[in-house]
């Protein structure tokens, strides 16, 4: 069946724009990840969503962050106000259920603030 | 906290041949997965394998394994018979229950393939 998919698979956007990232989970999947992958950093921890239930933000750098996901199934990150340290790999994950299944990801979208 | 530690940032092997990639972890929690995932150039990651922490036998996919050792909190992968498309950044990986199974991912380790 169809994997995790992203969109854009790349985006460059001047400092201070507003840019929103989407994925689209595997189908049946009530648990969704995002994470950020950047040189500097490795790979981080972002926001978790699981089913109907409010999301765990713990991971979101500042409030310039925000995600969303509709229906249980697609997601969007936005970031307002990109700053140049906004450049990284973003991920999306999904997810039968949170603890004992392994999370499948998408290819990422590569974000570059100029 | 759950912290994930890999100690070699690069590694070579000659095609064939076999390599081990290393892991330790930190964790109170007495029943939990480790993972392996891969990332190749196209930047797609990808399961490599999954250790049950209450099993005691090793996982096995094919040419990769792994050494658990429960009590010293080591995850190691071993890769057989390496082959080019084995060329990747390979991470260890450990589901944080504080942030609902979320990965804690370490560092990574590049492994080069060659001829």
């Amino acid at each position: 069946g169809a994997g995790v998919s992203q969109s854009p698979s790349n985006k460059v956007t001047e400092k201070g724009k507003d840019v929103e990232l989407r994925c689209d989970p595997i189908s049946g999947h009530t648990a969704l990840y995002w994470y950020r992958q950047s040189l500097g950093q490795g790979l981080e921890f972002l926001i978790y969503f699981q089913g109907n239930s409010a999301p765990d933000k713990s991971g979101l750098p500042s409030d310039r962050f925000s995600a969303e996901r509709t229906g249980g199934s697609v997601s969007t990150l936005t970031i307002q106000r990109t700053q140049q340290e906004d450049s990284a790999v973003y991920l999306c994950a999904s997810s039968l259920d949170g603890q004992f299944y392994e999370q499948y990801f998408g290819p990422g979208t590569r974000l570059t603030v100029t | 906290a759950q912290t994930v530690t890999q100690s070699q940032p690069e590694m070579s092997v000659q095609e064939a041949e076999t390599v081990t990639l290393s892991c330790t972890y930190d964790t109170s929690e007495n029943n939990y997965y480790l993972f392996w995932y891969k990332q190749p150039p196209s930047r797609q990651m990808i399961l490599v394998i999954r250790q049950e922490a209450y099993k005691q036998q090793n996982a096995t996919e094919n040419r990769f394994s792994v050494n658990f050792q429960k009590a010293a909190k080591s995850f190691s992968l071993k890769i057989s018979d390496s082959q080019l498309g084995d060329t990747a950044m390979y991470f260890c990986a450990f589901p944080n229950p504080n942030s609902g199974y979320a990965l804690n991912f370490g560092k990574g380790t590049s492994l080069l393939v060659t001829p």
